[in-house]
């Protein structure tokens, strides 16, 4: 009974290094997020997919690269990691039907600081 | 554009109270609203959905309303209970691709 997991949960990088975050969900959700969340902030989308082999940008994509070239995976990439992508990263999955999208199941999250 | 408010921001209460927890929205035009718990450190668990089209939902001692036309959910809590300490986040939907826009949580402690 996995949901959502996301791998690493934690890392450190050292800026300018790049890094992909993975996101796997086993329950055949078309729909999948990616989210960071920072102190003050609150939860902010990066991209998010509506199907396998599409991605469109959310509210923060800038630095970051996406691909779901898996129905199950949805990948988030950093290619040359700066201190301000030091943040928490949530992956989401959710189902769609009818023209609507189900309740939202998220992972445990990834922490990566950037130094 | 969408903005979501939760107000308080802090609540602590003694164990066994009934508490409201209050989410406002600045664009009715919904499609649902989805209430979520994130205990520190942790990721977020769905508590309840609600569809536009419903007045509340229930799942054991939580009740959502949702008043669309005056912008505003509640996440009532009855018998609050020291587990129920965690914050609390309420969220809608950019669209029917499900983006949610989430409010900044209530952070609610239970005192036993």
């Amino acid at each position: 009974n996995a949901g959502v997991t996301q791998t690493p949960k934690f890392r450190v990088l050292k800026t300018g290094q790049s890094m992909t975050l993975l996101c796997a969900q086993d329950m055949n959700h078309e729909y999948m997020y990616w989210y960071r969340q920072d102190p003050g902030m609150g939860l902010r989308l990066i991209h998010y997919s509506v199907g396998e082999g599409t991605t469109a940008k959310g509210e923060v994509p800038d630095g970051y690269n996406v691909s779901r070239l898996k129905k199950q995976n949805f990948l988030l990439g950093l290619e040359s990691a700066a201190p301000s992508q030091t943040s928490v990263y949530f992956c989401a999955s959710s189902y769609s039907g009818q023209g609507k999208s189900g309740p939202q199941h998220f992972g445990d999250g990834t922490r990566l600081s950037i130094l | 554009k969408q903005e979501v408010t939760q107000i308080p921001a802090a609540l602590s209460v003694p164990e066994g109270e009934n508490l409201v927890l209050n989410c406002s929205f600045t664009d009715s035009a919904i499609y649902n609203l989805q209430w979520f718990r994130q205990d520190p450190g942790k990721g977020l668990t769905s508590l309840l959905l609600i569809q536009s089209s419903q007045r509340e939902q229930t799942s054991g001692r939580l009740n959502a309303s949702l008043d669309k036309s005056s912008g505003r959910s509640t996440l009532y809590i009855a018998a609050s209970q020291p587990g129920d300490s965690a914050t609390y986040l309420c969220a809608v939907p950019y669209n029917q691709g499900g983006k949610l826009i989430f409010g900044q949580g209530t952070e609610l402690s239970v005192k036993p």
